[in-house]
């Protein structure tokens, strides 16, 4: 079966270090997001991408990048960690974009601390 | 912010009554969706609704939507224990995909 991964699932980090997320998925979607979620504000894009080579920026992308080689992975780094950084992590993906964006499948999520 | 808003934050029902969750957006809204979150998992597509529908039904899941409003609401009938989660809206704004904050609902048996 098709799925979307994500690894590490839990990580712990030092501030200032460079932190690497890693997604993964075998939907051979072109479209892959990455958004994180803390208490009190939901979901919150953070990059995004419409295909190979393409990258976009979300609604919180000071402090992150990603980029995008291939269909399958979309790795996000943070360039250097900061506790406002801390929260859990989600990647996902999709079949259509833009304004008829449907479904979205989601990993299970990669939870940072950084101390 | 481009958020939606949801209501209510939080929600506690008994086994077998109805749920209403709302959600609501400050720009217009074109095809709008509902996840559910399990607690520690990932988010799981329950719906989507497009701009040309006022109501869909799945299951035990009702979703109306009114663009006039830019507002949206999820029933979840004759509900179970099962159902406890947080559930999110999701909607087209600004050339991306924009989640709600979330209703998180407890269904007590």
């Amino acid at each position: 079966d098709a799925e979307i991964t994500q690894s590490p699932r839990h990580k712990i980090t030092e501030t200032g270090r460079q932190v690497t997320l890693a997604c993964h998925q075998t939907w051979n979607h072109n479209n892959m997001f990455w958004y994180r979620q803390d208490l009190g504000h939901g979901l919150r894009l953070i990059h995004y991408s419409y295909g190979v080579q393409d990258t976009n920026k979300g609604e919180v992308s000071d402090g992150y990048s990603v980029s995008r080689s291939n269909t399958e992975d979309l790795p996000l780094t943070l360039e250097s960690a900061a506790s406002s950084q801390t929260s859990v992590y989600f990647c996902a993906s999709s079949a259509l974009a833009g304004v008829n964006t449907g479904e979205l499948f989601f990993g299970e999520g990669s939870r940072l601390t950084v101390l | 912010s481009q958020q939606g808003e949801e209501d209510p934050q939080a929600l506690s029902i008994q086994e077998g009554e109805n749920a209403t969750m709302n959600c609501s957006y400050k720009t217009s809204i074109n095809n709008l969706q509902w996840y559910r979150q399990n607690s520690g998992r990932g988010l799981v597509h329950l719906i989507l609704i497009r701009s040309n529908e006022r109501e869909k039904h799945s299951g035990r899941l009702r979703v109306t939507l009114d663009t006039s409003k830019k507002s949206s609401s999820l029933l979840i009938t004759a509900s179970r224990a099962a159902d406890t989660a947080s559930y999110f809206c999701a909607a087209f704004q600004g050339g991306k995909l924009i989640f709600g904050q979330g209703t998180e609902l407890s269904v007590k048996p």
